[in-house]
């Protein structure tokens, strides 16, 4: 159990277009979602927590008119990123928290969006 | 602040025995987990401890010291399969996880 898949997997769009990337609970039902960033040789950066039914808390520095999610169901969290730059080119992570499931506060990832923008 | 530290890169040979430690200072803990990233996967769970002492699990264990904000992972019978990054993450008092930058284990034949 506990699975939690991604949307598409990679992607090439060109600078100034928008992204959608999808991130599914395929096997339970996640309140919680977390979207991460990762740079190639760098460790998981974490953009924003997505709460199901309210508005995402965002860490610091990341904006969140940029990065848009939305978290309307149980199973489904969005991440979009609008007007994408170069710069934007990364590897997008989400994973889910399963509190009846696993060590307490576990995270179970999806297999992340390869995004290169162009 | 919060801070995780871990060696950067560690080499090993096939069937040895290797220690990946991480040091941390965090507002706060509520565990601590070890994750292991394959190069373009995502990270998959290993271990997590919130006790002190040692956790085993097959070929891989967790140790943990609370006082000293001290913890290792030890991976026994290398294979050329385990080379991989080994990231460790602190759960805060927030629930939150904060990451260290990852050690990349290398495994040579």
């Amino acid at each position: 159990g506990a699975v939690v898949s991604q949307h598409p997997s990679w992607v090439i769009c060109k600078s100034g277009t928008s992204v959608k990337i999808e991130c599914r609970s395929l096997d339970f039902q996640a309140t919680t979602m977390f979207w991460y960033r990762q740079f190639p040789k760098q460790s998981l950066m974490l953009m924003a927590t997505s709460n199901e039914g309210s508005k995402a808390t965002y860490e610091q520095g990341v904006e969140k008119d940029k990065f848009l999610i939305n978290h309307a169901s149980l199973t489904l969290s969005t991440l979009t990123v609008t007007s994408a730059h170069p710069e934007d080119s990364s590897f997008y992570i989400c994973s889910a928290r399963v509190p009846s499931q696993g060590a307490p506060y576990e995270q179970y990832f999806g297999p992340g969006t390869r995004l290169t923008v162009t | 602040g919060q801070n995780i530290d871990q060696p950067t890169e560690m080499t090993a040979t096939e069937g040895a025995i290797v220690q990946i430690n991480c040091t941390y200072q965090t507002s706060g803990f509520n565990g601590l987990f070890w994750y292991q990233q394959h190069a373009g996967e995502a990270p998959t769970f290993l271990s997590y401890n919130v006790l002190d002492g040692l956790e085993e699990k097959g070929r891989f264990s967790s140790f943990l010291s609370r006082s000293k904000g001290y913890s290792y992972l030890l991976l026994k019978e290398l294979q050329m399969k385990d080379s991989a990054s080994y990231l460790c993450a602190v759960s805060d008092s927030n629930y939150q996880l904060i990451w260290g930058a990852g050690t990349k284990l290398i495994i040579k034949p």
